[in-house]
């Protein structure tokens, strides 16, 4: 399975934008590039996916790079209930499941 | 909204003792799966089931087993509980097949083996 590589922390201010990376340089052309974040005490919940084009939904975007070796998650306006881990995941077309990394802890200072 | 219901909150078991895990989804999913999440290690597969009476092992099957006599429900069983079975359990689910579709889980369920 294809892998993704994220920062372990990343830190921002209430109200600003926050990009969070994510490198998947062996992507293959069924990988559907999703992401989800898990709030303290509670189970993943979805946040967005994506093949190819960009996506935009009310909690977030997903950039998807033109080589789709890389994404961004783009939350326009970071609030202190965003904090969380955000898990960046490849899941081949016609696989059923999701494999996780260890993700992104994401701080939100107020 | 889709509701996905773990049995326990938390749940505190002794070495040796057969443990049961419960999970119901209410949106008719075909396929519900099984993680552990422990601290630094992140979430992994430990079973999954695309129809009633199927099932798959995941990533850490070893100790553990399941069931799925309906097709809202999927059991999680420790035969017998030990102490590196300690761990928070996600159950989730999501329809059958569909590119890109979404997982939804539960809250988990905190285990403690003693």
């Amino acid at each position: 399975d294809a892998k993704t590589t994220q920062p372990n922390s990343m830190e921002s201010n209430e109200e600003e934008p926050v990009h969070l990376p994510c490198n998947h340089s062996t992507i293959s052309g069924t990988d559907y590039i999703h992401w989800y974040r898990q709030l303290p005490s509670q189970g993943p919940e979805y946040v967005i996916h994506g093949l190819t084009s960009n996506v935009n939904n009310r909690m977030a975007s997903l950039a998807i790079a033109e080589d789709r070796k890389s994404s961004t998650l783009i939350l326009h306006r970071a609030t202190l209930r965003d904090a969380a881990v955000y898990y960046c995941i490849l899941r081949r077309g016609s696989a059923r499941q999701l494999t996780f990394g260890s993700g992104t802890q994401l701080t939100v200072l107020p | 909204d889709v509701k996905v219901t773990q049995s326990s909150r938390y749940l505190v078991k002794r070495t040796g003792e057969k443990v049961f895990l419960e999970c119901v989804q209410d949106m008719d999913h075909e396929n519900m799966f099984w993680y552990r999440q422990d601290p630094g290690l992140g979430l992994r597969l430990i079973y999954f089931s695309y129809d009633v009476k199927m099932k798959e092992k995941g990533d850490i099957p070893e100790g553990y087993s399941v069931s799925r006599e309906k097709k809202e429900r999927f059991s999680l069983i420790l035969e017998s509980a030990s102490t590196n079975q300690t761990s928070m359990y996600l159950c989730a689910s999501t329809s059958l097949g569909l590119e890109g579709e979404k997982l939804f889980f539960g809250s988990g369920t905190q285990l403690s083996v003693l």
